[in-house]
């Protein structure tokens, strides 16, 4: 697509429950991260994938996240048992170079708030 | 010490006038420079990007890198009121991953 395509732009979820967010990068584009944004800070790395393989995932938090990109292009992150503190942002972006140093193209973002 | 640090703000210039925008990093291997500006509400978006000590310039922006001192800075001429934004620093450690700072927030008063 034009750009990075990000589904839902907004879940609500109760705490404990299991959420899904999608992201789908521009076409061509090998290089996925996703990011996540609390309010009044600057975005916190999470997972990087490489095609289809998370080339670095040391930002993620715990074991209840979990991403996925079967096919080297859309990209499912995974929380489990969902807290509180899971509330933010989750930002996801594509570069068309495998080291990003021309910058990323951000999605819009699916704002996430456990209640 | 947090890996890349910028002054909150807010910063207020007045319109038409040069806003400067200051960030620093720990890392003294990192490789790229990025500055993003941010929206209320919205994605970042990528304005400049800088590897070279010097300046880069682009349209009212000038990217300015010196790896000595591990400072980048961003100035933006004759600011407009649409320039009021976050504005964020970002830095590629030679890795995979870019890593943020929390942003300077700019108010440009027409």
């Amino acid at each position: 697509g034009a750009g990075v395509s990000q589904t839902p732009s907004n879940k609500v979820t109760e705490k404990g429950k299991y959420v899904e967010l999608r992201c789908d990068p521009i076409s061509g584009h090998t290089a996925l991260y996703w990011y996540r944004q609390s309010l009044g800070q600057g975005p916190e790395f999470l997972i990087y994938f490489q095609g289809t393989g998370a080339a670095d995932d040391s930002g993620l938090p715990n074991d209840r996240f979990f991403a996925v990109r079967p096919e080297g292009s859309v990209s499912t992150l995974k929380i489990q048992r969902t807290e509180r503190g899971d509330s933010a942002v989750y930002l996801c972006a594509s570069s068309l170079t495998e080291t990003g140093i021309y910058g990323y193209t951000f999605g819009s973002g699916t704002r996430l708030t456990v209640v | 010490q947090k890996e890349v640090e910028q002054n909150s703000g807010p910063l207020s210039v007045p319109e038409g006038a040069i806003a400067s925008l200051n960030c620093t990093y720990s890392d003294r291997g990192s490789q790229s420079f990025f500055w993003y500006r941010q929206y209320s509400g919205k994605s970042p978006e990528l304005i400049m990007f800088i590897y070279s000590n010097g300046d880069k310039e682009d349209g009212r922006f000038t990217a300015q890198l010196n790896k000595a001192s591990q400072y980048v800075s961003l100035l933006i001429r004759d600011s407009q009121p649409s320039d009021s934004a976050t504005y964020l620093c970002a830095v590629g450690t030679g890795g995979f991953k870019t890593i943020f700072g929390a942003g300077t927030r700019l108010f440009v008063k027409a």
